[in-house]
């Protein structure tokens, strides 16, 4: 069975500097990543998916994210933050051969601070 | 283009009684899931339908069940409903649903209460 694992459930950082959220999945086949980002009181949206092209995958408002099997990571990365991306962020996993049963992760908050 | 449409958006019931969430999805897509969403359990899937038919099922009792029309819009429904429903109720929806890596839609959710 696949799996994902957000190693941070909260993470705080000031407008303007870099954003880093961990995601380590376990599978025994190829996965597909997703990152959704979840605001307030409001349904998922897509950020980036990886789906074995290009290991760096780069998504809306500035994120990316890079696949390292070696690592079993898929880690989501921004080089400035905003205050606009406070918001909780899910990295998620497609079963294999693809299907919409996705398996999520228990999310991380992300905080900006002025 | 439209997105995932949910409605109602926002519903309280009370314990024992049933409700009924709707989702149409962004035209053309004929995979729709659902997923049920909690401060405890986080996200976790309901069921998904294609072409009329449920292809998955997630570990949810038998009070939780769907259905998806013709023109690819679904219903769910829980029966006797129990405190611990109380949940985001999430559609979401893809073109086909078999591919690797197919882009998955969310909708904005119903926000069921139960009291």
């Amino acid at each position: 069975a696949q799996s994902v694992t957000q190693l941070d459930s909260h993470v705080s950082v000031s407008e303007g500097t870099p954003v880093l959220l961990r995601c380590n999945y376990s599978s025994s086949y190829s996965p597909s990543l997703f990152w959704y980002v979840q605001h307030p009181n409001k349904g998922l949206q897509l950020l980036l998916k990886y789906t074995s092209a290009a290991t760096l995958v780069k998504g809306i408002n500035g994120f990316e994210a890079e696949f390292k099997k070696s690592e079993t990571s898929f880690h989501l990365t921004k080089p400035s933050a905003h205050m606009s991306d406070a918001a909780e962020y899910f990295c998620v996993v497609t079963p294999p051969g693809g299907g919409n049963k996705l398996t999520f992760g228990t999310g991380t908050q992300l905080k900006v601070e002025l | 283009k439209a997105g995932v449409t949910q409605t109602p958006r926002y519903l309280i019931k009370t314990r024992g009684q049933q409700v009924t969430l709707s989702c149409s999805p962004i035209s053309g897509h004929r995979s729709v899931s659902w997923y049920q969403q909690t401060p405890g359990q986080g996200l976790q899937f309901l069921f998904e339908y294609f072409s009329e038919t449920q292809r998955n099922k997630g570990n949810f009792p038998g009070r939780f069940s769907g259905r998806q029309f013709s023109n690819s819009r679904s219903e769910m429904n829980v029966s006797t409903l129990e405190l611990g429903d109380s949940a985001l109720y999430l559609c979401a929806s893809s073109r086909v649903g078999s591919e690797a890596g197919n882009t998955i839609y969310f909708g904005e959710g119903s926000w069921l209460t139960v009291v």
